[in-house]
């Protein structure tokens, strides 16, 4: 167990419908990364949150946006879905702040769009 | 220049035999290199790290071995078990950067 909580741990919905996946990074850590896993494109990183402020953007399509609340807990927010957003998405935190470099990762969401 | 390269795609290896998984990558700006174990419907688990200013990091079964010069690194399992298996990502990182870049992945079988 990493200390990572998500939830839900499985998500069904149709297309054209919005989603919101929670994340609750180890005690303590104050960065929460978003990464999300297909198929296709293996891990692919997201996004990432220090404190409650944006840090980094990678991969993320602008139907998705994410936000870190005060109590430093992640909600990733999926809208207009398709059928390829099917895929498990990961939160990970990180000690140490921005000099952290292990990521620990949540047991994730699997996300089903049909 | 992003990529990490990883091979095999799948490997399968005798219980008690050792199971070595290949990484290479461009980005000279790399200086973290993890591996992590993902058993099916779980997260990815960090395994072991290394930084490229050692050529080896040894934790329990689990070796790292790491060529910079080649920018090569690679995970080698020694005395697999069943319970080894599962799908193992390579990953690197810029500690300027904080995203991970992951290899395709590996899955491993061992079999008993």
């Amino acid at each position: 167990d990493s200390g990572v909580t998500q939830t839900p741990k499985h998500l069904i919905t149709a297309t054209g419908q919005r989603v919101t996946l929670r994340c609750s990074p180890r005690s303590g850590d104050l960065s929460v990364y978003w990464y999300q896993q297909s198929l296709d494109q293996g891990l692919q990183f997201l996004i990432q949150y220090y404190n409650g402020e944006e840090r980094a953007k990678g991969n993320i399509l602008e139907r998705f946006s994410a936000q870190q609340f005060p109590d430093l807990h992640s909600e990733l927010n999926l809208s207009s879905l398709e059928l390829g957003d099917s895929a498990l998405y990961f939160c990970a935190s990180t000690p140490l702040g921005l000099a952290g470099n292990e990521q620990f990762f949540g047991p994730g969401t699997r996300l089903t769009v049909l | 220049q992003q990529q990490v390269k990883q091979s095999p795609q799948s490997l399968i290896v005798q219980k008690g035999g050792i199971s070595i998984i290949n990484c290479a990558y461009e980005n000279t700006a790399f200086d973290y290199f993890p591996w992590y174990q993902q058993f099916p419907g779980k997260g990815p688990a960090l395994l072991i790290a290394i930084r490229p200013d050692v050529s080896e990091k040894k934790e329990g079964r689990f070796t790292i071995s790491f060529n910079k010069s080649a920018k090569q690194f690679s995970l080698h399992i020694m005395d697999s078990q069943p319970g080894d298996s599962a799908t193992y990502f390579c990953a690197a990182k810029n500690t300027g950067f904080q995203k991970l870049v992951f290899g395709t992945g590996t899955r491993l079988l061992v079999s008993p």
